[in-house]
């Protein structure tokens, strides 16, 4: 079945320290990415995506993905976490010729420690 | 970029009423938007595809009746939550990709609460 796995429900991490956030899908084609954040009782933000290309994806406030095919795999990373990145990150999909419809992984829920 | 936007952006309302909620492609045209739902602490659920000008196709489990969406313009849909409970308390995000593969722009969300 096709699905997006988020495996870390709640991630707590110290300011100034490198943070990854794990994502899985499952699908038959490579589908498009996206990494979202949201912070509570807003809406979402896109950090970064996907499509093709560079496997190595740049985005907003420091934050980058690697796209791992082999692994299914894009996970997002940053060097140096700052209070202010406490948040819901989701990881989501674009099933391939789906004409914007996503599907998103459960988010993991982002703690940073003073 | 693109700006989608929803009203309102929450609602409280009584068991048994209706409830509309809007959301406007405000700088392109949106032929087709996304309705999400999105629980406490949870992640964001496809209700539905809005298509211009034709009926919403609904995921899944998700009834029609209770969720009307009309999609009557090319900058705004509209999801009406029928005979509001309790349990359709939750948060909607709205989304359009202008028609545009990959290119996504959502919503603030409106918090929806049925006492």
């Amino acid at each position: 079945a096709q699905s997006v796995t988020q495996p870390d429900i709640h991630i707590t991490v110290s300011e100034g320290a490198s943070l990854e956030l794990r994502c899985n899908y499952s699908y038959g084609a490579t589908p498009y990415l996206f990494w979202y954040v949201q912070s509570p009782g807003q809406g979402l933000q896109l950090l970064l995506k996907y499509f093709s290309g560079d496997t190595l994806v740049q985005g907003i406030k420091g934050f980058e993905a690697e796209f791992k095919r082999s692994q299914s795999s894009f996970n997002l990373r940053k060097p140096s976490v700052h209070w202010s990145d406490a948040a819901e990150y989701f990881c989501a999909v674009e099933p391939y010729n789906q004409g914007g419809k996503l599907i998103f992984g459960q988010g993991t829920e982002l703690s940073v420690k003073p | 970029g693109a700006v989608v936007s929803q009203h309102p952006s929450w609602v409280i309302c009584k068991s048994g009423t209706s409830v509309k909620i809007e959301c406007r492609s405000l700088d392109f045209q949106a032929t087709t938007m996304f309705w999400y739902r999105q629980f406490p602490k949870q992640s964001l659920m496809l209700m539905a595809t809005s298509n211009e000008g034709s009926k919403a196709t609904y995921e899944q489990g998700v009834e029609k009746d209770k969720f009307l969406i009309n999609h009557a313009s090319l900058t705004l849909s509209t999801l009406t939550v029928t005979s509001a409970h309790p349990e359709d308390s939750s948060f909607y995000i709205c989304s359009s990709n202008g028609g545009r593969t990959g290119e996504l722009f959502f919503g603030e969300g409106s918090r929806l609460t049925v006492l």
